[in-house]
């Protein structure tokens, strides 16, 4: 079956350390997102990629790195520069420019600073 | 900028009807999703208007006025298993992102 898979489900990071978030798709998609999902909040757009090699800042990039070396993969790593890591983040993908096609989500990385 | 408003919480009771609304401020618009969340849980797509009118997708519908900036989804015959959180996005400028609204918790109750 297609679809989004996001590891590992739970991370610990301690302070001044950087984490590697996977995320790999076999939906044969354009375009994949990182979001940032806090308590009770909605989600705040990290970085996204509609084609290989190339990635756009979202609203909330500082601390964030990314890279795009093939279609199926999109590494979201959460550098010592960001100060308040701990967070439930969401991968998506996506078709790109089929605005009614929706994007299909992985189960998350739940982050936590110890 | 962009800016969604859409209510924080909203209950219900079983075979009920209710309606979410959304409001948006964008510079540029290419649409109005909807997703829905349970607790811990990925989001998952329901719906997309990218025109004015109504979108029906079994006991879910959505409505969008461009002119008011305005949309809403309605779930009809609520079931315990709708108790999950809806977000409203839009795609601000153009088919390359989605910004989301902070999401309406919905609690259905027998």
């Amino acid at each position: 079956d297609g679809g989004i898979t996001q590891s590992p489900k739970y991370l610990f990071r301690k302070e001044g350390q950087n984490v590697t978030l996977s995320c790999e798709q076999n939906l044969n998609h354009d375009a994949m997102y990182w979001y940032r999902q806090d308590p009770g909040q909605g989600l705040r757009l990290i970085y996204y990629s509609q084609i290989v090699n190339d990635f756009q800042k979202g609203d909330i990039a500082e601390g964030y790195s990314v890279s795009r070396e093939k279609k199926e993969s999109f590494p979201l790593t959460v550098t010592s520069a960001q100060k308040n890591p701990t967070a439930f983040y969401l991968c998506a993908s996506t078709l790109t420019g089929a605005a009614n096609y929706g994007y299909t989500f992985g189960s998350g990385t739940r982050l936590t600073v110890v | 900028g962009q800016s969604l408003e859409q209510p924080s919480e909203v209950t219900a009771v079983e075979g009920a009807i209710v309606q979410i609304n959304c409001t948006y401020q964008t510079s540029g618009f290419y649409g109005l999703s909807w997703y829905q969340q349970h607790d811990g849980g990925a989001p998952t797509f329901l719906s997309y208007n990218g025109l004015d009118g109504l979108e029906e997708t079994g006991r879910f519908s959505s409505f969008l006025s461009r002119s008011d900036s305005y949309g809403y989804l309605l779930l009809q015959e609520l079931q315990m298993k709708d108790s999950a959180s809806y977000f409203c996005a839009v795609m601000p400028g153009g088919y390359n992102k989605l910004i989301f609204g902070a999401g309406t918790r919905l609690a259905v109750h027998p």
